[in-house]
């Protein structure tokens, strides 16, 4: 079956430090991959995303590429925030018609940024 | 941008009674709903996928006769836990989407069961 591993947390960081949440996945077929944030107290949204092979998803200053080769989507962002501090969850999502589009989610990586 | 909510918030219940939680997507029309949940330090684990109109497909390990889900309108699908126990405690959430597209989530139920 399909599965996601992330880095286990907590991860604490200063402000304007360099930031990296290590994601695998094992899936069959060609998944899309995605970076879902959770900030205090509110839902999942959606960060970034990458449907194929090689693509690099970028929102808010993060980034994550899609590599197919070492089965990751690794999420770094250059120069965190204090209001970056939430809950990421790296998540896949089989492509095949079969599937009715259901996620996987990694167990999620709480980032706490200090001034 | 698509905006989905859940009512209520957190919940309080006894042991035994049944609680149900909805979830509506306010501004467009979802085919398709997910519910999850969620356990303190562990990833969302989804329990059923309902779309609008017919019954709920179910996780394996998921009791149907013990989290009813109905999918009623394009904007709205209903979890109730029913005859609530404690191991039922637990931050639920869910998502709405159109097909393939990108999923929107509630802000999640807290549930507590005394």
């Amino acid at each position: 079956g399909n599965s996601v591993t992330q880095m286990e947390g907590p991860v604490t960081l200063s402000e304007e430090a360099f930031l990296t949440i290590n994601c695998t996945y094992t899936a069959t077929g060609y998944p899309s991959l995605f970076w879902y944030v959770q900030y205090p107290g509110e839902g999942l949204q959606l960060l970034l995303k990458a449907t194929k092979a090689d693509d690099k998803g970028s929102n808010k200053g993060f980034e994550a590429t899609y590599r197919k080769e070492t089965t990751s989507f690794h999420l770094e962002k250059g120069s965190v925030q204090v209001s970056d501090s939430a809950v990421y969850f790296c998540a896949l999502r089989e492509n095949s018609g079969g599937s009715n589009y259901k996620l996987t989610f990694g167990k999620g990586t709480l980032l706490t940024v200090n001034p | 941008g698509a905006v989905v909510s859940q009512h209520p918030s957190r919940v309080i219940c006894k042991s035994g009674t049944s609680v149900k939680i909805e979830c509506r997507s306010l501004d467009f029309q979802a085919t398709t709903m997910f519910w999850y949940r969620q356990f303190p330090k562990k990833s969302l684990m989804l329990m059923a996928t309902s779309n609008e109109g017919s019954k709920a497909t179910y996780e394996q390990g998921v009791e149907k006769d013990k989290f009813l889900i109905n999918h009623a309108s394009l904007t709205l699908s209903t979890l109730t836990v029913t005859s609530a126990h404690p191991e039922d405690s637990s931050f639920y959430i869910c998502s709405a989407g159109q097909g393939a597209e990108t999923q929107y989530f509630g802000p999640g139920t807290r549930l507590l069961v005394l």
